[in-house]
């Protein structure tokens, strides 16, 4: 496997509390993802970063931010969760960013609002 | 980016028989993707095929793309158990942006 770890694995909170997860790589990969995945929806992509400070939108960014302050951490943050966002949410990291470089995954959070 | 459609949604096959799975696009496409989940982990990449590919083969993993079609097909054979798990595919449109479908759930029963 990749060197992805991300933290938490599991998590409970609720409606309305801040929640932050936490992306971790070892490969040096300057791309990195962030995706949620719910029943019926497929993976869909939140937001990414090509670099350290550089961050854009993905097509379901709405109510997260995220952050690079180094080139192995990516944070995804949920500034105040609602029950929409309980779903499972995958990092991924990527070595040239482009379609012809595979994507690999961490094992997921999964995090549920109450 | 654009997203693949995989169809069948689901796939139930007998230990041993040949598992395949198929995938729809819209746009054209630069190259295509396959990946596989299992149960309760990250996607793992499997293959990639360029679009001047017709065939391409990964050890029980057979790919093919019809441009033409725009479509792509993944063949499993002679599956086992361990194969079960959730299929896959992303097609590359000059975006470094991956989007996936719903993707195909197999079963194979042992």
């Amino acid at each position: 496997d990749a060197g992805i770890t991300q933290s938490p694995r599991h998590k409970v909170t609720e409606t309305g509390t801040p929640v932050t997860l936490r992306c971790h790589q070892t490969e040096n990969h300057r791309y990195m993802y962030w995706y949620r995945q719910d029943p019926g929806h497929g993976l869909r992509l939140i937001h990414y970063s090509y670099g350290v400070k550089d961050t854009d939108k993905g097509e379901v960014s709405d109510g997260y931010s995220v952050s690079r302050s180094k080139t192995e951490d990516f944070l995804l943050t949920l500034e105040s969760a609602t029950s929409s966002q309980t779903s499972v949410y995958f990092c991924a990291i990527s070595e040239t960013g482009t379609e012809n470089s595979p994507l690999h995954f961490g094992n997921g959070t999964r995090l549920t609002v109450t | 980016s654009q997203q693949g459609e995989e169809d069948p949604q689901a796939l139930s096959i007998q230990e041993g028989e040949n598992a395949t799975m198929n995938c729809s696009y819209k746009t054209s496409i630069n190259n295509l993707q396959w990946y596989r989940q299992n149960s309760g982990r990250g996607l793992v990449h499997l293959i990639l095929i360029r679009s001047n590919e017709r065939e391409k083969h990964s050890g029980r993993l057979r790919v093919t793309l019809d441009t033409s079609k725009k479509s792509s097909s993944l063949l499993i054979t002679a599956s086992r158990a361990a194969d079960t798990a959730s299929y896959f595919c992303a097609p590359g449109a000059g975006s470094y942006q991956l989007t996936f479908g719903k993707g195909t759930k197999l079963s194979v029963i042992p």
